[in-house]
């Protein structure tokens, strides 16, 4: 079975500064997808950023980045130039590869969340 | 594309009743999830669909819930009867076949449900 750990229940920062929020994974896994979603007050869930773990590039996204380091199992955010609308509850996700026939597919594993306040 | 799209956005009801969420999924997804948000358990996977067919409902906690995917546009997730411990944000969510890098979930709104 695989775990995510978020161990930072908050996190702030200053508007237009940069902020990082750890992740770490556990999995026997070789092949998987790791995922940043972010959960405004409108509940809704949206897809931040993705990153295939056979990939040792980095994942960007405008101003969102991630530092994947597959060896440690972490999978940290960066948010460059932080937004008021950047304000949300943050999620780590892990998936495994979809495996013959996808029957693993889509099993998302989440971690605990790290609400993050952007002040001006 | 008007991406996943969920009804109703919050219900209340009573213990006892029964209870339909529904779901459109992005057009040409052939995959749909069933997701329950809680502040105790997180976020978990209740069950899923591949081409309109249940795939693992091994997350579905009990016998009371079911879900039905009659066609490629529509599904419902329905409990009967419905008890306090309910009382969740049900999220569908939807996504391409797997690869060329498609491996993506697209979540809707989200039902807010209060059983009270």
């Amino acid at each position: 079975a695989q775990t995510v750990t978020q161990s930072q229940p908050e996190m702030s920062v200053q508007e237009a500064e940069t902020v990082t929020l750890s992740c770490t994974y556990d999995t026997s896994e070789n092949n998987y997808y790791l995922f940043w979603y972010k959960q405004p007050p409108s509940r809704q869930m949206i897809l931040v950023i993705r990153q295939e773990a056979y990939k040792q590039q980095n994942a960007t996204e405008n101003r969102f980045s991630v530092n994947f380091q597959k060896a440690a199992k972490s999978f940290s955010l960066k948010i460059s130039d932080s937004q008021l609308g950047d304000t949300a509850m943050y999620f780590c996700a892990f998936m495994k590869h979809a495996g013959a026939g996808g029957t693993s597919y889509g099993k998302l594993t989440f971690g605990q969340g790290t609400i993050l306040t952007v002040h001006p | 594309d008007a991406g996943v799209i969920q009804s109703p956005r919050h219900e209340v009801t009573e213990m006892g009743q029964e209870v339909t969420l529904r779901c459109k999924p992005i057009s040409g997804h052939d995959y749909l999830f069933w997701y329950r948000q809680t502040m105790m358990r997180g976020l978990e996977l209740l069950i899923y669909f591949n081409n309109n067919v249940p795939i693992d409902d091994s997350g579905m906690p009990e016998d009371r819930f079911s879900a039905k995917m009659p066609n490629a546009s529509f599904s419902t997730l329905k409990i009967q009867p419905s008890e306090p411990r309910d009382s969740a944000v049900y999220f569908c969510a939807s996504s391409n076949s797997p690869g060329q890098g498609r491996e993506k979930l697209f979540f809707g709104s989200g039902t807010q449900l209060s059983v009270l």
